[in-house]
């Protein structure tokens, strides 16, 4: 079965500071997304990236795939209180189609 | 459009009961997929339905069972509940074209006593 490795497990970040977490996946990916969720909540979208080498942004978060398509990371820059919750990687691989396997999460803090 | 809605919000049974959770896609959206989170495990697939018919299948027992209606509003059945299947239940919805984005609701929270 394809692994997926969330790092880190936890993240404290002092406002305005940046902070960055990563997922690695064991096979290459079909797509990789990116969700937030606040505590016992939904999952918000993100982002969806889905080419070798692709980079998209929205407002302060930028998230990358790598150009094998087996690695990922979302950076946040300046944080701010409304970047804190459990952000959530998913995997869409090429010979599972329509089930995304997620990551265990990151837990982010923004303290002031 | 309005997003993913799911009913109940919350739910309380005890062990051996069974329960159904009921989630409405977004309009138009014709693929709904039920996951499981738990602190243990995580964000688990349960299963997806697309044109009323399972198409995809996680790895969870046949205690848990799904359905698709013609308007595509899901429901999801747990049979002879366990303490082990304290969860929140998450479904996503996405248009069913390809591998589109999966859209989630806010989530059935299901305590079993």
């Amino acid at each position: 079965s394809q692994e997926l490795e969330q790092s880190p497990q936890s993240l404290i970040v002092q406002e305005g500071k940046n902070l960055t977490i990563n997922c690695t996946s064991s096979k290459t990916l079909y797509g990789l997304y990116w969700y937030k969720q606040k505590y016992g909540e939904g999952l918000i979208f993100l982002m969806m990236l889905q080419k070798g080498g692709e980079e998209k942004s929205h407002e302060k978060i930028t998230a990358k795939l790598d150009e094998k398509k087996q690695q990922s990371s979302l950076h946040i820059t300046a944080s701010q209180p409304s970047h804190a919750g459990i952000y959530l990687c998913g995997a869409d691989a090429t010979d599972s189609w329509g089930k995304l396997q997620f990551g265990a999460g990151t837990q982010v803090v923004v303290t002031p | 459009k309005a997003g993913v809605t799911q009913t109940p919000r919350y739910l309380i049974k005890t062990r051996g009961q069974q329960v159904t959770l009921s989630c409405s896609p977004i309009s138009g959206h014709r693929s709904v997929s039920w996951y499981q989170q738990t602190p243990g495990q995580g964000l688990q697939f349960l299963f997806e339905y697309f044109s009323e018919t399972q198409r995809n299948k996680g790895n969870f027992p046949g205690r848990f069972s799904g359905r698709q209606f013609s308007n595509s509003r899901s429901e999801m059945n747990v049979s002879t509940l366990e303490l082990g299947d304290s969860a929140l239940y998450l479904c996503a919805s996405n248009t069913g074209q390809g591998r589109g984005t999966q859209y989630f609701g806010p989530g059935t929270r299901l305590t079993v006593l």
